[in-house]
């Protein structure tokens, strides 16, 4: 069965500096692996997906992560955090074996400091 | 395109009474899905229909809760009797397909019981 270790609960940097949300997936199957962001009151919004393409994935607001299948990692990253990037962020796994299902992390959330 | 739209936003019981929740996916979205977000955590698959019929609801507490997508499109969640432990965001989201591609979720329901 697959899970998500997402470590650390909060990451805080400065506005300006870079930004790294650390996800570690363990699947039995290639996986299809997603980020997603969450602001205050507000439902969950796809960021990016990898999906077997290309192992680093560029998606919305600047963020990209890499997949790299020897560390079993899909981290997170921008080169310049923005005040507007403070939020919840949720890695999760989806496994095609016997019907997709879809697991998510605890979440990271990221405080931007001025 | 219009969002998953989700009502309503709050709602506040006490313990022992009745609650709903309704969803209406996306247009086309043949897969919608159920999850609950307790605070500071990440969102767990409650049930997953496929059209209007269930996929997995292996993780629904059946004696209280249930829920229904009648005619494959909208579909309800039903919390009876409600419990203080059930405090949380419901999220609602539907998929394309089976969720290779992420899904669209709905703003939630916060509910607090009290």
């Amino acid at each position: 069965a697959q899970s998500v270790t997402q470590l650390g609960s909060h990451v805080s940097v400065s506005e300006g500096a870079l930004v790294l949300l650390r996800c570690n997936y363990s699947s039995s199957v290639p996986p299809y692996l997603f980020w997603y962001v969450q602001y205050p009151n507000q439902g969950l919004q796809l960021l990016l997906k990898y999906t077997s393409a290309a192992t680093l994935v560029k998606g919305i607001n600047g963020f990209e992560a890499e997949f790299k299948k020897s560390e079993t990692s899909f981290h997170l990253t921008k080169p310049s955090a923005h005040m507007s990037d403070a939020a919840e962020y949720f890695c999760a796994v989806t496994e095609g074996t016997g019907g997709f299902k879809t697991i998510f992390g605890a979440g990271t959330r990221l405080f931007v400091k001025a | 395109e219009a969002g998953v739209a989700q009502s309503p936003r709050y709602k506040i019981i006490e313990k022992r009474q009745s609650v709903a929740f309704w969803c209406n996916p996306i247009s086309g979205h043949a897969t919608l899905y159920w999850y609950q977000q307790i605070l500071g955590q990440g969102p767990k698959l409650l049930i997953q229909f496929q059209n209007n019929g269930v996929v997995d609801d292996s993780q629904l507490p059946k004696d209280r809760f249930s829920a229904e997508r009648l005619k494959g499109v909208d579909s309800t969640l039903k919390i009876q009797p409600a419990k203080l432990e059930d405090s949380a965001v419901y999220l609602c989201a539907s998929s394309l397909g089976e969720g290779r591609n992420g899904y669209t979720f709905g703003s939630g329901t916060r509910l607090t019981v009290v």
